[in-house]
Order: structure tokens, then sequence, then C-alpha cells
């Protein structure tokens, strides 16, 4: 069964210093790995993605990400965090044979960046 | 244009109401979907629309009813429901139903039923 683990509900992170939030996954075949970001009230909005290629993946806001196969991880960071990067962030993997594409997505992490 | 615009932004509903959520894109995409989100949960699907057409119905109860009226307006039909079914309610859009690509999120319906 396809699953994404996201260990960590909450993260806290004093302005200016490096931010991870943790994900790892399990799927059969090849993965195509997401992260998106919900801030309060809105809808989830797209970070980055992993398909194929360079494991090193840039994407929004400053954001990128690591795609480790051996780990199976797909661990979302920053160099240095904002107070506004504080928000709910998902990882979610798809592969081609899951059911019609369907995104599994991680239980989310609470990221909280202080002044 | 790079937005999914849901409407209405709140509900409030009794059970034996009748309400319609709308969502709409103008990016040209062909795969439409609706999540369901719980407060600081990930969403879960309910249906996916590929180029028109139902594709997937996550076994989500008759009282909810998707419909797909052309390529840019999904609606949701909702009747009878339950207060377990307050929620956020989640549209989506993607280029093409294919894995790879990403979704374009609204930024939903928060759904009270009383």
């Amino acid at each position: 069964a396809q699953s994404v683990a996201q260990p960590e509900d909450q993260v806290n992170v004093a302005e200016g210093n490096p931010l991870t939030v943790k994900c790892t996954y399990s799927v059969s075949g090849n993965p195509y790995l997401f992260w998106y970001v919900q801030y309060p009230n809105r809808g989830l909005q797209f970070l980055l993605k992993y398909i194929t290629g360079d494991n090193l993946v840039k994407g929004s806001y400053g954001f990128e990400a690591e795609f480790n196969k051996s780990q199976t991880s797909f661990h979302l960071k920053k160099p240095s965090a904002l107070v506004s990067d504080s928000a709910l962030y998902f990882c979610a993997v798809r592969t081609a044979y899951n059911q019609g594409g369907k995104l599994i997505f991680g239980q989310g992490t609470e990221l909280s960046v202080k002044p | 244009d790079t937005e999914v615009t849901q409407t209405p932004k709140h509900l409030v509903m009794g059970m034996t109401n009748k309400k319609s959520l709308k969502c709409e894109q103008h990016m040209g995409h062909r795969a439409m979907y609706w999540y369901k989100q719980k407060a600081k949960k990930p969403p879960e699907l309910m249906f996916v629309y590929s180029y028109e057409k139902l594709s997937i119905n996550e076994s989500v109860p008759s009282r909810f009813s998707p419909e797909c009226p052309n390529s840019s307006l999904l609606n949701l039909h909702l009747h009878a429901l339950q207060p377990e079914d307050s929620a956020l309610y989640l549209c989506a859009s993607s280029q093409d139903p294919g894995s790879s690509e990403k979704l374009f999120f609204g930024s939903g319906t928060q759904l009270s039923v009383l």
C-alpha cells in the first residue's frame, strides 16, 4: 500500500535559522513527490515536486527538497526561516500505478517560526 | 489566470436543506477534484473528474452529488447532510489527470451543518 509519513506534528524554528520538515514515503514503483503549504483559512498551495532527474529540487519561496531513494525520504528545507513561513505543510506522493493517479497526503506538519 | 475560484466561502445549512458548492477555473485544466478537509488534517479525496467525466468516486455518501457541466465548472450538490459533514470543502484542478501534474487548489468553502 502507498503511504506517506510526516513524523513531526509540529516544528518550531527561530527566524533566520534553517528549517527542515521531514517526509518519508512507501510506494510501489517510481514515486512522484510533492510538497504543499496551507496558510490559515486557505487552500493548499504547491511548493515543489520531484518527478525524475536531479535529486535536489528547488521550489517557491526559497524552499527546496532532496529526494533520497535509499532512505525513501523527501525532506523539505529552507536555509533561513521567515515568520511568514509559519503554516501547515503537507508532503504527498503519487505513482503512475495509483488508481487514477490519486494523491496520497501525509498527516501534515505545523511549522511555527518565531521572531 | 491561475486561480481556482470557489463560492460561497462560507455556508451554514440545516440537515434538511439543499445547497450547492461551485468551483471554476479558466486555466484549460482537464482534471478537477473535490476534497474534504477537517481542521489540521490532510485533505481527503472525494471525487475526480477527468475530461468532464467522473473517474473516481471515493465511496462518498449519496448525499453528496458532483456535477461537471463543462470543462471550467465543477459543482457539488448537498442534500440531507449530517453535522459530521461540517468541514472545509476544497476544489482543485490539474492540467490533466496524469500522476506528475501539480494540483491548483481553491480557497475552499467552510461548511457548517446544524
